[in-house]
């Protein structure tokens, strides 16, 4: 089983809310990564957490704010969002050690 | 240039031909490389990964060439079901130390379109 789940499937908000996006698994996996990708252009890495922590943040704007409660949970916490970061935010995940990354149906934010 | 470089296509195929995708990297100790597949406004899915040795999983054949820093994909036989993007990607970091994971990189993409 390589499921990787993600809620909600669509999101809309305004430019003053505040919402949060879910990755859940449930095979052991111990790296989680957040992605970004806009229509046409290949996924673009946000954040990275290794064992719970984070590891990598590629400078990414502090409106989005990861979090990872613990081994199968990471959340994607977004506030004062602006328009073009509309796109499908996927999560993803892989064993430790090894880089086959999994990723999950994705999250389709639309911010107005 | 670009880490990863994926001619773009699109191909357009008849079912039944045989399609090849091809894919450079520029980062010579790299060492682990994917090829997935991603059907529209859906999530990547990995169709395989590439071995030194080459390897083969029913119509598809995937080759790495280190010395030339190439990886290629051919799809025998296309089905109408295998019209997608299909992205070459590669782990830029050496599996041994360092933050190796989930800093994939990840070509443009190539779209094919199988018709009938």
């Amino acid at each position: 089983d390589t499921e990787v789940t993600q809620t909600p499937k669509h999101l809309v908000m305004g430019m003053t809310n505040k919402k949060s996006l879910k990755c859940e698994q449930h095979m052991g996996h111990r790296a989680m990564y957040w992605y970004k990708q806009k229509a046409k252009k290949p996924p673009e890495l946000m954040f990275v957490y290794s064992y719970e922590k984070l590891s990598i943040n590629e400078s990414v704007p502090s409106r989005f704010s990861p979090e990872c409660p613990n081994s199968s949970l990471l959340n994607l916490h977004l506030h004062a969002l602006q328009p073009e970061d509309s796109a499908l935010y996927l999560c993803a995940s892989a064993r430790a050690g090894r880089e086959t990354q999994y990723f999950g149906p994705g999250t389709r934010l639309l911010v107005l | 240039r670009k880490e990863v470089e994926q001619d773009p296509g699109p191909f357009n195929v008849p079912e039944g031909a045989t399609v090849a995708f091809n894919c450079t990297y520029s980062n010579s100790a790299s060492q682990s490389f994917f090829w997935y597949r991603q059907d529209c406004r859906k999530e990547p899915k990995l169709l395989m990964s590439v071995y030194s040795s080459g390897n083969e999983d029913g119509r598809f054949t995937a080759q790495l060439n280190r010395a030339s820093q190439y990886i290629s994909l051919l799809i025998r036989d296309s089905k109408l079901s295998d019209s997608a993007t299909y992205l070459c990607v590669v782990n830029p970091f050496p599996l041994a130390g360092g933050t190796s994971y989930g800093k994939l990189t990840f070509g443009q993409g190539t779209i094919l379109t199988v018709h009938p």
